[in-house]
């Protein structure tokens, strides 16, 4: 079946630490995106990807970094520069950068700094 | 970035009635789309309404559209325990692609 597979599920982190989480798709999708959400935020834009090697800044970039290096696969790190990184973060992909641009999302990875 | 807001934020109903929720947002757009959310889970794209179109249907969804007044509503008929979630709009500007989600209305319905 084809989908977007994000891991780990649960993440514990150390304040101080950078902790990436992977997502990998398998729909031959060209875009791809990290949200993250807070309980009662709605979803934010951190990163997209429209082609690999190639990857833009959302709303709330700082303290993230990502990588496009392969078209299935957008990972994203969260660095000891991100003041509050406790939240739910989800991965999607779309298969156009223009016109209707329906996601596809992962099940979520939560991220959890002790 | 602009926002959707959906309207109201909790939803509680009894099964079988229906359900009605609304979606505000600020600047022209190209689509509307709705998602729902599980506990806990991703999210999952329900429909899709072009701002040409003023209403749309999909099993016992309907989608209605009014770009005069910037606002959009999904009605859920004969509501089921199993609609219990998150339902969230997302608009796309007109002459951008990226998506801007609403808050979102948790709608609880009671068996």
């Amino acid at each position: 079946d084809g989908g977007i597979t994000q891991s780990p599920k649960y993440l514990f982190r150390k304040e101080g630490q950078n902790v990436t989480l992977s997502c990998e798709q398998n729909l031959n999708h060209d875009a791809m995106y990290w949200y993250r959400q807070d309980p009662g935020q709605g979803l934010r834009l951190i990163y997209y990807s429209q082609i690999v090697n190639d990857f833009q800044k959302g709303d709330i970039a700082e303290g993230y970094s990502v990588s496009r290096e392969k078209k299935e696969s957008f990972p994203l790190t969260v660095t000891s520069a991100q003041k509050n990184p406790t939240a739910f973060y989800l991965c999607a992909s779309s298969p156009r950068t223009g016109g209707a641009n329906v996601l596809t999302f992962g099940a979520g990875s939560r991220l959890t700094v002790l | 970035s602009q926002q959707g807001e959906e309207d109201p934020q909790a939803l509680s109903i009894q099964e079988g009635e229906n359900a009605t929720m609304n979606c505000s947002y600020k600047t022209s757009i190209n689509n509307l789309q709705w998602y729902r959310q599980n506990s806990g889970r991703g999210l999952v794209h329900l429909i899709l309404i072009r701002s040409n179109e003023r209403e749309k249907h999909s099993g016992r969804l309907r989608v209605t559209l009014d770009t005069s007044k910037k606002s959009s509503s999904l009605l859920i008929t004969a509501s089921r325990a199993a609609d219990t979630a998150s339902y969230f709009c997302a608009t796309d500007e007109a002459g951008s692609y990226q998506l801007t989600f609403g808050k979102g209305t948790k709608l609880s319905v009671i068996p």
